[in-house]
């Protein structure tokens, strides 16, 4: 069991730029999930999926953000045309089923100039 | 819309003292995670409450669910230096949306001599 990994763990980025960041999960881990977290703020659900079926979506999250799981194992989240709101970090998580334990990757730290 | 505080959102400790942390949330939810997170890094779990009146306990922390009154709390006993960092509690939403966490604002705990 090697954890959650998240690639890349920093990304600097200009306004209007597309940015693509990939998550692995625990092995066999079905349900993967995004979060995301700015500064002094608690993780905000943003998309989580169940194998490769994105199963629920945040009203807060724009068409400009899109996430997929082909196969069910590892997950990408694309945010088009960053916009400096979007600088925050955005973390990983996954869990064996819908109950207990979502065990968190360390996180790739978004900044849009 | 399922919503969670947590007071106090800064905490200052001596060591040695003991503390509680509350975590209220707004709807009904029958699941309850507490996770610590140090400067820095990512979400580290530290308990997972499945029922009302669970209580779970390890090393100087103890967690507590009442899904009647909507009301976690983490427990701190005699605090030590290492336990400096923020704590955040989640309520999971339940029902078709099993495994969506809503996250507090988090609490910053320090500890000092």
């Amino acid at each position: 069991d090697t954890g959650v990994s998240q690639d890349p763990r920093h990304k600097i980025t200009k306004r209007g730029q597309n940015v693509t960041f990939r998550c692995d999960p625990i092995s066999e881990h079905n349900r993967l999930y995004w979060y995301r977290q700015t500064l002094g703020q608690g993780p905000e659900f943003l998309t989580y999926f169940q194998n490769e079926a994105q199963l629920e979506k945040s009203r807060l999250l724009s068409d400009r953000f899109s996430a997929e799981r082909p196969k069910g194992s590892f997950s990408t989240l694309e945010i088009q045309r960053t916009e400096q709101g979007d600088s925050a970090m955005y973390l990983c998580a996954s869990s064996p089923g819908p109950v207990g334990t979502q065990y968190f990757g360390p996180g790739t730290r978004l900044l849009v100039l | 819309e399922l919503k969670v505080e947590q007071n106090p959102l800064f905490l200052s400790m001596q060591e040695g003292k003991n503390y509680t942390i509350y975590c209220n949330y707004s709807t009904t939810s029958d699941r309850l995670y507490w996770y610590r997170q140090d400067p820095g890094k990512s979400l580290e779990s530290l308990f997972v409450l499945l029922s009302n009146g669970a209580v779970k306990q390890e090393g100087r922390l103890m967690a507590s669910l009442d899904t009647k009154a909507r009301l976690s709390t983490l427990h701190i006993t005699a605090a030590v230096h290492d336990l400096s960092a923020t704590y955040f509690c989640a309520a999971d939403a339940g029902g078709t949306s099993y495994g969506k966490l809503t996250f507090g604002q988090g609490t910053i705990l320090t500890v000092h001599p």
